[in-house]
């Protein structure tokens, strides 16, 4: 079945520092992935995708995700975190058998603190 | 700039009742789905629609029915609520579908829902 997995409920970083929230992916076939953030009490909104081309992809505010298909991983990164970033940040991938889905993965919570 | 727009925010029912959760976006998006977000489980597709007068089931369609009689508007039905169906539920709808669907989903802003 395809899949994805977020191995981390949680993950915690200090104003400034680099973060990295994890995520792998188990399709068949060529991936298309998504990255999306939801803030408290809103829906999600659509930060970054890998379609085809360059393995790191460069999204809205800030954030990045480098997709390592030997790895079958697409981690997403920021060089500096904000208080600000903090929010539930889920992972994606468009499911190659139907491609009118997308499969979530459960999410992790990035909390930065100041 | 609407986008997708849900109502109500917030619903409380008894287990048994009906109740229809509205859903309408205004970009002439052909795709249109129904999420709903449960702790630790993610976000579940229960229905998804390719253009008006089609609709297809998701992962956990069970207890919802959908219709979509306009591009614009894609409610979705439950018959007799159970206390299973307690959730925060999302519309979402996007410009394209199939293999032309980059997967850039447009959210609304969640429907509360409590079932007694």
């Amino acid at each position: 079945a395809q899949s994805v997995a977020q191995p981390e409920d949680q993950v915690n970083v200090a104003e400034g520092n680099p973060l990295t929230v994890k995520c792998t992916y188990s399709v068949s076939g060529n991936p298309y992935l998504f990255w999306y953030v939801q803030y408290p009490n809103r829906g999600l909104q659509f930060l970054l995708k890998y379609i085809t081309g360059d393995n790191l992809v460069k999204g809205s505010y800030g954030f990045e995700a480098e997709f390592n298909k030997s790895q079958t991983s697409f981690h997403l990164k920021k060089p500096s975190a904000l208080v600000s970033d903090s929010a539930l940040y889920f992972c994606a991938v468009r499911d190659t058998s139907n491609t009118d889905k997308l499969i979530f993965g459960t999410g992790t919570r990035l909390q930065v603190f100041p | 700039n609407a986008g997708v727009t849900q109502t109500p925010k917030f619903q409380v029912l008894k287990t048994g009742q009906s109740m229809t959760l509205q859903c309408a976006q205004d970009m002439n998006h052909e795709y249109m789905s129904w999420y709903r977000q449960d702790p630790g489980m993610g976000l579940r597709l229960i229905h998804y629609s390719v253009g008006a007068g089609i609709t297809d089931q998701g992962e956990v369609p069970n207890g919802y029915n959908v219709s979509r009689s306009t591009t614009e508007d894609f409610p979705l039905r439950l018959l007799s609520a159970a206390p299973s169906q307690t959730s925060v539920y999302f519309c979402a709808s996007s410009y394209t579908r199939g293999t032309g669907n980059t997967g850039e989903l447009f959210f609304g802003e969640g429907s509360r829902l409590t079932v007694l």
